[in-house]
């Protein structure tokens, strides 16, 4: 079975701070993992996606995750916090061959406050 | 570039009242989902479909219907509504060659 376990679901940092948010998972074979980022009021939308190639992955809006099987973890992390960059994140895990049709599993989500 | 497209984006129903909340996607995907998000839960899959014709239950599917009589709708209906079917309700779609997911944005439901 697959999970997320996001630690933390409130994190405030100051602009300009660095931004750090976990994620570890646990999953039966290599996941591919996800991290997604929803504005008040909006849908979720993709930052970054891990599926297997390399370990550091880039995203939009200068995030980076780094997947760790070691550790089962996919940290977010950003050098330098924005004020746009307050929003909520959930971390999301999908096995290739998982149950519900290959569905996605969702973290409980962190909401990040960037304080000026 | 419309994408995943949820209607109503607000709603309000009484105990009892059913009421049906439409999803449609104009990506040709084949995979689309319903979840629910509530504070502290995160969004919790409430039926899915691999193409039309074709559903299944996820994980809290009961209080709730769907079809896929098409690639591009997956309507989700609320036959009976309950307050504890008070969240905001997503759907999403993927195609099967991409690991990603549209969301659209959102239904915010409210029972009383």
């Amino acid at each position: 079975a697959q999970s997320v376990t996001q630690l933390g679901s409130h994190v405030s940092v100051s602009e300009g701070a660095l931004v750090l948010l976990r994620c570890n998972y646990s999953s039966s074979v290599p996941p591919y993992l996800f991290w997604y980022v929803q504005y008040p009021n909006q849908g979720l939308q993709l930052l970054l996606k891990y599926t297997s190639a390399a370990t550091l992955v880039k995203g939009i809006n200068g995030f980076e995750a780094e997947f760790k099987k070691s550790e089962t973890s996919f940290h977010l992390t950003k050098p330098s916090a924005h004020m746009s960059d307050a929003a909520e994140y959930f971390c999301a895990v999908r096995a290739p061959a998982s149950n519900y049709g290959n569905q996605f599993y969702f973290g409980t989500g962190t909401s990040l406050t960037v304080i000026p | 570039n419309a994408g995943v497209t949820q209607t109503p984006k607000f709603q309000v129903l009484k105990t009892g009242q059913s009421m049906t909340l439409q999803c449609a996607q104009d990506m040709n995907h084949e995979y689309m989902s319903w979840y629910r998000q509530d504070p502290g839960m995160g969004l919790r899959l409430i039926h899915y479909s691999v193409g039309a014709g074709i559903t299944d239950q996820g994980e809290v599917p009961n209080g709730y219907n769907v079809s896929r009589s098409t690639t591009e709708d997956f309507p989700l209906r609320l036959l009976s509504a309950a307050p504890s079917q008070t969240s905001v309700y997503f759907c999403a779609s993927r195609g099967t060659a991409k690991n990603i997911q549209y969301f659209g944005a959102g239904t915010r439901l409210s029972v009383l």
